[in-house]
């Protein structure tokens, strides 16, 4: 599975945009990206995932670049309920998920 | 529906103990795993199981065993517990369908001294 790189820390203010981004220079064809959060001690939870289109849900937006070697999960008005360690890991379908070490956002008041 | 369910939530072990952690989900997937996670890390696969009857080793598979004898469970098995092996440990399911979202359960807190 391709690596992926993303900034230790990030924080945003309660309210705003919090966009996280994510580089995957050398994906594969039939790699898709992932995103997960973990907050606190919690077990990480699901957020979205894509292939090459952009995606929406009730939690966060994918933004994946044409050339699909960078991604951004955009968290539209962020709450304190955000503060969390969030995971970008591309992988194929059927492949095991690998973890790094994520983003730590914390939302400010 | 609970999801996946992990006991016990801590656990204090002396080394050289072993023990098993316990693992059950309800949702019929056919994929499950353990992971674990040390402080300011991110996650690592020890084992995996595609379906009962069939176990594999993940990045971290020493010191650990598993069998996956039914759908709903997998239990891991520490035999010989080792301070390295004091971390948080998360069970996780998915279906094998093309499953996209891997469930995650509560997590086991485990210290061995």
């Amino acid at each position: 599975d391709a690596k992926t790189t993303q900034p230790p820390s990030m924080d945003c203010a309660e309210g705003r945009a919090a966009n996280l981004p994510c580089n995957h220079s050398t994906i594969s064809g039939n790699e898709y990206v992932y995103w997960y959060r973990q907050i606190h001690s919690q077990g990480p939870q699901y957020i979205i995932h894509g292939l090459k289109n952009n995606e929406t849900n009730e939690m966060a937006s994918l933004i994946i670049t044409e050339d699909r070697k960078s991604s951004t999960l955009i968290l539209p008005h962020a709450t304190l309920r955000d503060t969390a360690v969030y995971y970008c890991i591309v992988r194929a379908l059927t492949n095991n998920l690998f973890f790094g070490t994520g983003t730590r956002l914390t939302v400010i008041p | 529906n609970a999801g996946v369910t992990q006991t016990p939530k801590f656990q204090v072990l002396k080394t050289g103990q072993s023990m098993t952690l316990q693992c059950a989900q309800d949702m019929n997937h056919e994929y499950m795993s353990w992971y674990r996670q040390d402080p300011g890390m991110g996650l690592r696969l020890i084992h995996y199981s595609v379906g009962a009857g069939i176990t594999d080793q993940g990045e971290v598979p020493n010191g650990y065993n598993v069998s996956r004898s039914t759908t709903e469970d997998f239990p891991l098995r520490l035999l010989s517990a080792a301070p390295s092996q004091t971390s948080v440990y998360f069970c996780a399911s998915r279906s094998t369908g093309g499953g996209e979202k891997l469930f995650f359960g509560s997590g086991t807190q485990l210290s061995v001294l």
